[in-house]
């Protein structure tokens, strides 16, 4: 039972932008939210995490809810290369937060 | 360089044998997990170990061992109890105590039944 929530499936246009939402309403103060990838066949890569505050790195935005039970991850510009399962999950420690579940993602598909 | 290496990336069971499936990191970490894909599904959790020595059981456990005598290795064996095998497995590892560390995954072992 996955601790996140997430829209099976998303499209995008090349170029655009694209806004990733994952629900998270039973995070603790101490889980990190984080973000990863997986393109077929391979294993996950990490794309971005944060705890309060928004984050941006050269791959992504993680824009984060004030109460912290909800975040979007934001692709400026989608390129082809980005089509890919995305994966949010919380990343806690002490007791069953040690234990990472992963859902079943959204998968994004990115038009040319 | 630092990472995970899972070994062999493919791999063959026959019917009633027991197979194992190798995991190794060298970037120091405590925690160690292994993980269940079906096509077209999300991860699912199968093992997870905190340290060495101490593991417990995840999600979909049943059918499925683990050992940790070794910090850099998590080692899992599908059983012939484990009636479903073929799937995509991945195994990964992040720092015991940080939640401000990511998780570093391998490339993964497809087991497919002969």
């Amino acid at each position: 039972d996955a601790k996140t929530t997430q829209p099976n499936s998303m499209e995008s246009n090349e170029e655009e932008p694209v806004h990733l939402p994952c629900n998270h309403s039973t995070i603790s103060g101490t889980d990190y939210i984080h973000w990863y990838r997986q393109l077929p066949s391979q294993g996950p890569e990490y794309v971005i995490h944060g705890l309060t505050s928004n984050v941006n790195n050269r791959m992504a935005s993680l824009a984060i809810a004030e109460d912290r039970k909800s975040s979007t991850l934001i692709l400026h510009r989608a390129t082809l290369r980005d089509a890919a399962v995305y994966y949010c999950i919380l990343n806690g420690i002490g007791g069953s937060n040690y234990k990472l579940t992963f859902g079943k993602g959204t998968l994004l598909t990115v038009n040319p | 360089d630092g990472g995970i290496t899972q070994s062999p990336k493919y791999l063959f069971r026959k019917e009633g044998q027991n197979v194992t499936l190798s995991c190794e990191q060298n970037l120091n970490h405590d925690a160690m997990y292994w993980y269940r894909q079906d096509p077209g599904q999300g991860l699912r959790l199968i093992y997870y170990s905190q340290i060495v020595n101490d593991f417990q059981k995840g999600d979909i456990a049943e059918g499925y061992s683990v050992s940790r005598e070794k910090k850099e290795s998590f080692p899992l064996t599908v059983t012939s109890a484990q009636k479903n095998p073929t799937a995509f497995y991945l195994c990964a590892s992040r720092p015991r105590g940080s939640t401000n560390e990511k998780l570093f995954f391998g490339s993964g072992t497809q087991l497919s039944v002969l």
